[in-house]
């Protein structure tokens, strides 16, 4: 079946350095491409997203980079604060149109070092 | 508005009772999904409805659950029997105008079924 696959599992960085989380996706098909953010005992909350028509996408501290031809996309954190600390979700669409469904991640939990 | 309304907030049942979970979704979005998230398994869609018509059901594990949107503030998730293994948390999510914008999720039922 259709999946996603993303990477590291975990990963534990200084506050101040980068964080970079990846996945790839099975699809060729999917055009969408939502990165979801869970802290401990909360709900997941979209925090970026992408589409197919662009290579990437910034919001101040936050990029996502996609490469359709090797099925594959980026989150990448900048200046990471111990608020960045939580379980991040990568997903991609899977079906046609807008009555696909979300594939999600297994997802990383980053840790930030104060 | 209050964001995504999911009662109860926490469910501990015994095995083979029937358990019911409740989900407002967002006032004036036509999508509405339900998804359970395990540490084995993640997060995985079990269900999603549009205008309170179910779209895609291929999620939903067996026969002892069941989905219903009788209108547009109101969905169920029904377990019956329950089993160990359907412990976890279930979120409910709702969007505006498809599975290609952003997914707003609830604050989750915890279901522990002894």
């Amino acid at each position: 079946g259709e999946n996603v696959e993303q990477h590291p599992s975990t990963l534990s960085v200084q506050e101040g350095d980068s964080a970079v989380i990846k996945c790839t996706y099975s699809d060729s098909a999917s055009n969408y491409f939502p990165w979801y953010k869970q802290e401990l005992g909360k709900r997941p909350q979209l925090i970026i997203d992408i589409r197919s028509n662009v290579g990437e996408k910034k919001d101040q501290r936050i990029a996502v980079t996609l490469n359709k031809t090797a099925k594959h996309f980026s989150l990448h954190i900048t200046e990471t604060q111990p608020e960045d600390s939580a379980v991040y979700f990568c997903a991609a669409i899977v079906g046609s149109g807008n009555t696909g469904k979300l594939i999600f991640g297994q997802g990383t939990t980053l840790q930030v070092k104060p | 508005d209050a964001g995504v309304i999911q009662s109860p907030r926490h469910e501990v049942t015994e095995m083979g009772q029937e358990v019911t979970l409740r989900c407002k979704p967002i006032s004036g979005h036509d999508y509405l999904f339900w998804y359970r998230q395990t540490m084995m398994r993640g997060l995985e869609l079990l269900i999603y409805f549009n205008n309170n018509v179910p779209i895609d059901d291929s999620g939903m594990p067996e026969d002892r659950f069941s989905a219903k949107m009788p209108n547009a503030s109101f969905s169920t998730l029904k377990i019956q029997p329950s089993e160990p293994r359907d412990s976890a948390v279930y979120f409910c999510a709702s969007s505006l105008r498809g599975t290609l914008n952003e997914q707003f999720f609830g604050p989750g039922t915890r279901l522990t079924v002894l």
